[in-house]
């Protein structure tokens, strides 16, 4: 079966260092997405992309970079974190195939805490 | 610009109780509606979708209508179990086109007791 698959699931960080959350997916979906999910907002966008080498901010852009070298991988850098970025960060997916109404299909979460 | 405005949890109801979660919206032209359920420790999954005014959208006994006069699509159930205990999250699209990219609620927290 397809799915969408995050690392690391759990890390803890210090204030000022880089970190990396991987997405990796096996839909061949073109459209990949970034979310940030905090207690009383909801999902945030952060990033998305429409396919390789294409890449858009979001709502909460800030901090957080992200690159698209291949169908599969959306790598999420936050380039010098801060304990504002602790979150649990989602990848997501959809397809552009026809009749899809922008269904997302999520992976597991990578909840991230910034000492 | 566009919203979604759900109602505060937490729900907590017994079992076989009847369910709503309001949800509304603002958007301009015509979105896309979904509900998404996220069970715990697991990411966000589509519960159930409407595409167009009137339409209802249906899955696993929960039901939703796009109302567009009232800019509603609450999400009702007749009889929960204790397995839909849950957060849930009304979302609408965002952008013209099949973008993919939503804008989701703040969510409801369920909690259904035996």
């Amino acid at each position: 079966d397809a799915e969408i698959t995050q690392s690391p699931r759990h890390k803890i960080t210090e204030t000022g260092r880089q970190v990396t959350l991987a997405c990796h997916q096996t839909w061949n979906h073109n459209n990949m997405f970034w979310y940030r999910q905090d207690l009383g907002h909801g999902l945030r966008l952060i990033h998305y992309s429409y396919g390789v080498q294409d890449t858009n901010k979001g709502e909460v852009s800030d901090g957080y970079s992200v690159s698209r070298s291949n169908t599969e991988d959306l790598p999420l850098t936050l380039e010098s974190a801060a304990s504002s970025q602790t979150s649990v960060y989602f990848c997501a997916t959809s397809g552009t195939s026809g009749g899809n109404t922008g269904e997302l299909f999520f992976g597991e979460g990578s909840r991230l805490t910034v000492l | 610009g566009d919203s979604v405005t759900q109602m505060e949890g937490p729900v907590t109801l017994s079992e076989e109780a009847f369910l709503t979660i309001n949800c509304t919206y603002t958007a301009t032209g015509y979105p896309s509606l979904f509900w998404y359920v996220q069970y715990p420790g697991e990411g966000l999954q589509l519960l159930l979708k409407a595409t167009k005014a009137d339409d209802k959208g249906s899955n696993k006994g929960f039901e939703a209508t796009y109302r567009k006069e009232t800019t509603s699509f609450h999400l009702e159930k007749g009889s929960v179990q204790v397995s839909d205990s849950a957060v849930y999250f009304c979302a609408l699209t965002w952008g013209s086109g099949n973008t993919g990219k939503l804008i989701f609620g703040q969510g409801t927290t369920l909690q259904v007791k035996p």
